[in-house]
């Protein structure tokens, strides 16, 4: 699985959008950004995927880059419950016995009021 | 539908003990993987499970082991127990064929304590 960096933290205010940036400058062209977060002590949660279009769901919208070098997630109206670790995480969408998910240290959200 | 169950959820054991912990998958999903997270090393994956047999392993000692039945439900067991062992165990299940075949739902985990 390709290699991601994210920022370690970011605070954001309650009812603004949380932009949320992730690189993944070695991704391949069969591999899909997915996202999870993870709400302390709890277990990581699915979020989003997407390949290179443009992604919405009713949590978040993923937004890939041209060249799919890097993407940002966007919660477009944080609440305090969005306090999190976000992860950012590539890998192909079809199953093989490799493609266990690679967690790198995440982005942790801190949503204040 | 019901998400991904872990039993127990707090444990406490001494060093070594033995320790057996369960996973539900999501009905219908074929894969069942562990990991390990603690604040030093974070997410790390243990290994995976589906046709009852271990598909990829990573890079833990051979005191940490499982298993996985006909129903999909995994266990997974560690032996003598070391304090470097207290961690928040994590089972995730996959369904492999279909729709989201390789999106991995997780469970609440487990979280053991050695002492």
């Amino acid at each position: 699985d390709a290699k991601t960096t994210q920022p370690p933290s970011m605070d954001c205010a309650e009812g603004r959008a949380a932009n949320l940036p992730c690189n993944h400058s070695t991704i391949s062209g069969n591999e899909y950004v997915y996202w999870y977060r993870q709400i302390h002590s709890q277990g990581p949660q699915y979020i989003i995927h997407g390949l290179k279009n443009n992604e919405t769901n009713e949590m978040a919208s993923l937004i890939i880059t041209e060249d799919r070098k890097s993407s940002t997630l966007i919660l477009p109206h944080a609440t305090l419950r969005d306090t999190a670790v976000y992860y950012c995480i590539v890998r192909g969408l079809r199953y093989n016995a490799g493609n266990m998910l690679t967690f790198g240290g995440g982005t942790r959200l801190m949503v204040k009021p | 539908k019901a998400g991904v169950t872990q039993t127990p959820r707090y444990l406490i054991k001494t060093r070594g003990q033995q320790v057996t912990l369960s996973c539900s998958p999501i009905s219908g999903h074929r894969s069942v993987s562990w990991y390990q997270q603690t604040p030093g090393q974070g997410l790390q994956f243990l290994f995976e499970y589906f046709s009852e047999t271990q598909r990829n392993k990573g890079n833990f000692p051979g005191r940490f082991s499982g298993r996985q039945f006909s129903n999909s439900r995994s266990e997974m067991n560690v032996s003598t127990l070391e304090l470097g062992d207290s961690a928040l165990y994590l089972c995730a299940s996959r369904r492999l064929a279909g729709a989201q075949p390789n999106e991995q739902f997780f469970g609440p985990g487990t979280r053991l304590t050695v002492l």
